[in-house]
Formats: structure tokens, C-alpha cells, sequence
């Protein structure tokens, strides 16, 4: 079975600066996709970032950046120039490639708030 | 925005009714899920679909069921709500394939 882990319930950054979500996973596979997902205060699941496994560069989207270290299983997410409206929850999730159901293992979710 | 829509967004019951929550996608998408989202546990899933009439358990299935009549309704219900079921519920979809879900607005299930 493949676990998630966020080890930081709750993070707080100020307007303009960067911040870095953690995320680590646990799984025997080898092929595999990670995710960050962002939930505003709308409830909406949004998708801010992919990442391949077998791909070894890191992921990036305009603002959001990901650091993928697939030895050490780890999946960190950085938010540059950060905006009030990336105050949301923020959920690492995991999905096994090429097979079966597809289906997302998630983590717990960060908070994040962006500080005026 | 991906064609999802679930029904009803919000609904409070009493504990020991039927409780059916539907979700409807205009995609025609392969594989449709639901998940729970309760704070401190992230969103777990509770059963999956992968074709009409093709469903199989997630890692919280106790108490549900689901059915897929058709490729574009995926109905999750609760035969006797009990107040541990109270939870946001998400339907999501996918094409399989390697590629992200995409998520319904979310339904708030509070069973009193």
C-alpha cells in the first residue's frame, strides 16, 4: 500500500515571499505520478502540478516549482512570489502508473495562509 | 472546467435514513470516484468505478454502495446514515491513463 505524509499541518508566509510544502511518500513502485492539489476556501480541488516519476526534471508552473527526490521519496512543493490567493489547503497525492484504478492516495493537507 | 456536477451540494439527514448522493460528468470519462474528506485525514476513498456496472472498494467502503448504470452517473449511497458518515464527499473523474482527476464541487453530508 502506498502512504502520503505531510508533515506540516499548518504553514503561514508573508505576501511576495516564497514557501516550501513538504511531502513524502512511501511505495515499492517504480512507475508513478505525484500531484499537488489546492483546496481555497470554495472547496474546489484544483490542480496546481504533476510530476512523472521517470522523469527527472522537476515539474514547474508559472509560480510553483516542485523539488522531486524519487531516492529519498520526497515531493516538495515551492510557491515564489506568493499571493493572497494561494491561502487554500494543500494536498500531496500519489497514483500508481499504468495500472488498475488510477485512483489518488492523498496526504493530509497543509494550511497555507498568505499574510498581508 | 471539467464537466463534473454532483447533487445535492449540502444535505442534512437524520441518522438511520437512506442517503443517495449523485454525481453526473458530461466527459466520458472511463473511471469516476468518490472520496470522503474529513479534517485530519485528507480525502480517502470509498469506492471507484472503471466502466458501466464495474465498480470495486476503496480503503473506506463500509457502509456504502454505488452503482454505475450509466457511463455518466456514478450514484454513492448510504442505506442507513449514522453520524460517523457526516463528511464532505467528492466525486471525481478520470480517463485513466496515466492522467490527473478532476473533482466535483463537493457535497457537506450532515447526518444528525
Amino acid at each position: 500500500a502506498q502512504t502520503v505524509t505531510q508533515s506540516q499541518p499548518e504553514m503561514s508566509v508573508q505576501e511576495a515571499e516564497t514557501v516550501t510544502l513538504s511531502c513524502t511518500y512511501d511505495t515499492s513502485e517504480n512507475n508513478y505520478y505525484l500531484f499537488w492539489y489546492k483546496q481555497p476556501p470554495s472547496r474546489q480541488m484544483i490542480l496546481v502540478i504533476r510530476q512523472e516519476a521517470y522523469k527527472q526534471q522537476n515539474a514547474t508552473e508559472n509560480r510553483f516549482s516542485v523539488n522531486f527526490q524519487k531516492a529519498a521519496k520526497s515531493f516538495s512543493l515551492k510557491i515564489s512570489d506568493s499571493q493572497l490567493g494561494d491561502t487554500a489547503m494543500y494536498f500531496c497525492a500519489f497514483m500508481i502508473a499504468g495500472a488498475g484504478s488510477y485512483q489518488l492516495t492523498f496526504g493530509k493537507g497543509t494550511k497555507l495562509s498568505v499574510i498581508p | 472546467d471539467a464537466g463534473i456536477t454532483q447533487s445535492p451540494r449540502h444535505k442534512v439527514t437524520e441518522t438511520g435514513t437512506p442517503v443517495t448522493l449523485r454525481c453526473h460528468q458530461t466527459e466520458n470519462h472511463r473511471y469516476m470516484y468518490w472520496y470522503r474528506q474529513d479534517p485530519g485525514h485528507g480525502l480517502r476513498l470509498i469506492h471507484y468505478s472503471y466502466g458501466v456496472k464495474d465498480t470495486d472498494k476503496g480503503e473506506v467502503s463500509d457502509g456504502y454502495s454505488v452503482s454505475r448504470s450509466k457511463t455518466e452517473d456514478f450514484l454513492l449511497t448510504l442505506e442507513s446514515a449514522t453520524s460517523s458518515q457526516t463528511s464532505v464527499y467528492f466525486c471525481a473523474i478520470g480517463s485513466g491513463e496515466n492522467t490527473e482527476a478532476f473533482f466535483g464541487q463537493g457535497t457537506r453530508l450532515t447526518v444528525v
